[in-house]
């Protein structure tokens, strides 16, 4: 079982440039949510998804957008990128309401984005 | 603005001895979780307290919850120098269904 899985792993964009970091999950788990880890500021939630076809912001979602065409994906992309935009990008996903009080997240190992 | 507030930032112990660490919340929550962050990897989930709980145990791990002051604790027993990383505490507003992390705790347990 992979869990969840992002790409890539690194990468360095120029200001300016566009790209797509993909999180992928095989838990058939219906939530899932990207945040940015910088120091000194723990976990930032940028976008979530409560089910396929749909998304919502999160504290910090300018700059980004997302997708969720597919159960199993969640897409965040950058459109310009901007230095602030440099951070750690952890996908995160979960399973859905299920009568119980909420269940636990299960997270990527995080894409280590660097804009120049 | 972040949920949880995380409190101390940095906890430095010796192996052998308790660690505690605090969370204080400002909305109504379903539940409080607890995660564990290894240097440079993801989070892992550690434990899970629903709102009509006030505690719970889990191996060395014993997390209490105080909704009347909207806080809880994170209280690690006969501490490992493997248990040195940083320690987060997350928000689930059932409402709309966000799970919101605090800034995080740096514990150091020295050998």
């Amino acid at each position: 079982n992979a869990g969840v899985t992002q790409t890539p792993k690194f990468r360095v964009l120029k200001t300016g440039q566009s790209m797509t970091l993909l999180c992928a999950q095989d838990m058939n788990h219906e939530y899932m949510y990207w945040y940015r880890q910088d120091p000194g500021m723990g976990l930032r939630l940028i976008h979530y998804s409560v089910g396929e076809g749909t998304t919502a912001k999160g504290e910090v979602p300018d700059g980004y957008n997302v997708s969720r065409l597919k159960k199993q994906n969640f897409l965040l992309g950058l459109e310009s990128a901007a230095p602030s935009q440099t951070s750690v990008y952890f996908c995160a996903s979960r399973l859905g309401w299920r009568g119980r009080a909420g269940t636990e997240a299960f997270f990527g190992q995080g894409t280590r984005l660097t804009v120049v | 603005s972040q949920q949880g507030e995380e409190d101390p930032q940095a906890l430095s112990i010796q192996e052998g001895e308790n660690a505690t660490m605090n969370c204080s919340y400002k909305t109504s929550i379903n539940n409080l979780q607890w995660y564990r962050q290894n240097s440079g990897r993801g989070l892992v989930h550690l434990i899970l307290i629903r709102s009509n709980e006030r505690e719970k145990h889990s191996g060395r791990l014993r997390v209490t919850l105080d909704t009347s002051k909207k806080s809880s604790s994170l209280l690690i027993t006969a501490s490992r120098a493997a248990d040195t990383a940083s320690y987060f505490c997350a928000i689930y507003t059932g409402a709309n269904s966000k799970l919101t992390f605090g800034k995080g705790i740096t514990l150091s347990v020295r050998p």
